[in-house]
């Protein structure tokens, strides 16, 4: 079973376009994340959700909005995409707020923008 | 704010050999927890080892190994009898404790000759 699901793997797309990434866990973790690892590999937090509770919002623009239907689900949308939106974006999950708990990630979606 | 940092962009070690991966971090907190990420070519996050800094002893995991030096703000990654499989990028990473936020080193990339 996979732990942390994300749908689509690869997304291709024009610039102006909107989209959304899914991000499902089955691990009955209560924290999720979403993170951005640029063209030179570098990741970076974006939010992060607590029991559908928006934690953090790392100044990221104001065109991705995440959104927490449930414990078990943290999606990403992106209006009017750009050109620098271009990056793989993970998911992650972990049981809880505390420091030294692990987050597990999912695979990735790669995001292309045309 | 705390920043990590890994000074070798690219490593590489022949099969079966031993390498160290270098990964420095700076911080003014004493309640934090260490990790390495290992990235394959498939993209996946995967977790390879992790430390709670209140513990002095350093962290083991099959063939990877820590050693974690406080004071200094050193934690290096161990790979013995490296094998093809480890071939991969290699990220640090800092969690303070009580925070969701996980900050990324810029990763090394390993390569195992055979």
């Amino acid at each position: 079973d996979t732990a942390v699901s994300q749908t689509p793997k690869y997304l291709v797309t024009q610039m102006g376009n909107d989209k959304s990434i899914k991000c499902e866990q089955n691990l009955g973790h209560d924290t999720m994340y979403w993170y951005k690892q640029d063209s030179k590999k570098f990741l970076k937090i974006m939010f992060s959700y607590n029991n559908k509770e928006l934690i953090i919002n790392e100044t990221v623009p104001n065109r991705f909005s995440p959104k927490s239907p449930d414990k078990a689900h943290l999606n990403l949308h992106i209006n009017s995409l750009e050109l620098g939106d271009s990056a793989v974006y993970f998911c992650a999950s972990s049981q809880d707020m505390a420091g030294g708990d692990t987050q597990y990630f999912g695979p990735g979606t790669r995001l292309t923008v045309l | 704010a705390q920043t990590v940092t890994q000074s070798q962009p690219e490593m590489s070690v022949q099969e079966a050999e031993t390498v160290t991966l270098s990964c420095t971090y700076d911080t003014s907190e004493s309640d934090y927890y260490l990790f390495w990420y290992k990235q394959p070519p498939s993209r996946q996050m995967i977790l390879v080892i992790r430390q709670e800094a209140y513990k002095q002893q350093n962290a083991t995991e099959n063939r990877f190994s820590v050693n974690f030096q406080k004071a200094a703000k050193s934690f290096s990654l161990k790979i013995s009898d490296s094998q093809l499989g480890d071939a991969a990028m290699y990220f640090c990473a800092y969690r303070q404790g009580g925070s969701e936020k996980l900050v990324f080193g810029k990763g090394t990339k390993l390569t195992v000759n055979p």
